[in-house]
């Protein structure tokens, strides 16, 4: 069946730094992956989206890779803010998301 | 504000109660989601409605019954749930379903569900 991986311990990083985490997802091929951010109570909020014939994505302070041999996508947030502290989602799909348990991040000051 | 709004956002109900969520966008979007997020696991895919019209049923049990009156509003009415159905109840939307992989979906904050 399909399944998608991302790291459920939480990342703790100092502020400034570069985080970086993955999605590896297996049995699957998807056109699409989209990365969400959620903070605690709320919904998740859409950040990126890739398609399978990129390989590469940035927003701002952003980036997101999408290695479709390697069934791997990497989002790294740069000059990494206490304020980007939430959990991020990565989801896979061509019509319906199918959706990771997500990775909590932590920035420290 | 996601131009997706949830009512309640929190309900506490015994097992043999009936109630009902409510989801609404204003995004004049053609699809609609329930999702169920159960801590530390993934979002799992309820229903999905395109123009109105139910397209995925997850394989979810009966005592949970949508309803998709228009393209905006999305109902899940609830009955005779069990404990383990205590979890946040998201909604979603985007704007269509056939190539939904290629459309960011917007959220609801949720409803945050607690069975007794």
């Amino acid at each position: 069946s399909q399944k998608i991986e991302q790291n459920s311990e939480a990342l703790n990083i100092q502020e400034g730094k570069t985080a970086t985490l993955t999605c590896n997802y297996t049995n699957y091929s998807p056109a699409y992956l989209q990365w969400y951010r959620q903070d605690p109570g709320r919904g998740p909020v859409f950040l990126l989206l890739i398609r399978e014939n990129e390989k590469e994505k940035r927003k701002e302070r952003l980036k997101v890779t999408f290695d479709t041999t390697l069934k791997q996508s990497l989002f790294h947030i740069t000059a990494s803010q206490p304020a980007d502290s939430a959990t991020y989602l990565c989801a896979l799909g061509n019509n319906k998301l199918i959706f990771g348990a997500g990775t909590r991040l932590a920035v420290h000051p | 504000e996601t131009g997706v709004t949830q009512t309640p956002r929190h309900l506490v109900m015994g097992m043999t109660n009936k109630k009902s969520l409510k989801c609404e966008q204003h995004l004049g979007h053609n699809a609609m989601y329930w999702y169920k997020q159960s801590a530390k696991k993934p979002l799992e895919l309820m229903f999905v409605y395109n123009f109105k019209e139910q397209t995925e049923n997850n394989s979810v049990p009966s005592r949970f019954s949508p309803e998709c009156p228009n393209s905006s509003h999305l109902f899940l009415h609830l009955h005779t749930l069990q404990p383990e159905d205590s979890a946040l109840y998201l909604c979603a939307s985007s704007q269509d379903w056939l190539v939904g992989g290629n459309q960011p979906q917007h959220f609801g904050d949720g409803t945050r569900l607690s069975i007794l």
